[in-house]
């Protein structure tokens, strides 16, 4: 049973184009979390997904970020028009139901901004 | 609002050495506590699990207690070895949520000497 899978590991952009963080979630999985680790900050929660919902974003930017998890296929964290502040270490955990399970987390997007 | 606060945050010791790492919450109202470790660059991996009703929670050589009337957590590391050396990572699940999102404390970053 592989773990929690996130691509790209690391990704480089420039300011203003957009980036897209790709995470599979452990098999039998259904619930996905982002959360996102800021340079010299701790793990801060971002949004958290069920297939085809966004149950809780409180944790989003207003703008530029948004989240998905789609029937088929990975979950998705996109920001549009990134800039400097955007670069941190992304990661995604899963969980099987109920909620509070034990959370597993993948090994992190690591996006610098240029 | 609910703050997780870890202590030290940094911590040396020789190898063999026992040791406790600490972790203290605003708010006992949590549903569950989870520790974590996080080798540099790398993801996070799940060291323990405790639920509220739990009082501790032992794996090989680390052991996690819990007073969640007291709002605090420790990690008891026995027989430390220089493959322990990591960021240690306490987070905490509201009990008041219904979306299983964990908040995190800072880390104490632990290196332990050959």
């Amino acid at each position: 049973n592989a773990g929690v899978m996130q691509n790209p590991r690391h990704l480089v952009r420039r300011r203003g184009q957009e980036a897209r963080l790709r995470c599979s979630p452990m098999k039998g999985h259904s619930h996905v979390y982002w959360y996102r680790q800021l340079p010299e900050e701790g793990l801060k929660f971002m949004v958290y997904l069920q297939k085809e919902n966004i149950i809780d974003e409180s944790g989003m930017p207003k703008e530029r970020f948004s989240a998905e998890f789609p029937k088929e296929g990975p979950s998705i964290l996109r920001i549009q028009q990134v800039v400097r502040g955007d670069s941190a270490a992304y990661f995604c955990a899963s969980s099987q139901p109920p909620v509070n399970t034990e959370a597993f987390f993948g090994q992190g997007t690591r996006l610098t901004v240029v | 609002k609910q703050e997780v606060t870890q202590i030290p945050a940094a911590l040396s010791v020789p190898e063999g050495e026992n040791l406790v790492l600490n972790c203290s919450f605003t708010d006992s109202a949590i549903y569950n506590l989870q520790w974590f470790r996080q080798d540099p660059g790398k993801g996070l991996t799940s060291l323990l699990l405790i639920q509220s009703s739990q009082r501790e929670q032992t794996s090989g050589r680390l052991n996690a207690s819990l007073d969640k009337s007291s709002g605090r957590s420790t990690l008891y590391i026995a027989a430390s070895q220089p493959g322990d050396s990591a960021t240690y990572l306490c987070a905490v699940r509201l009990g008041s949520s219904n979306t299983g999102k964990l908040i995190f404390g800072q880390g104490t970053t632990l290196q332990v000497k050959p």
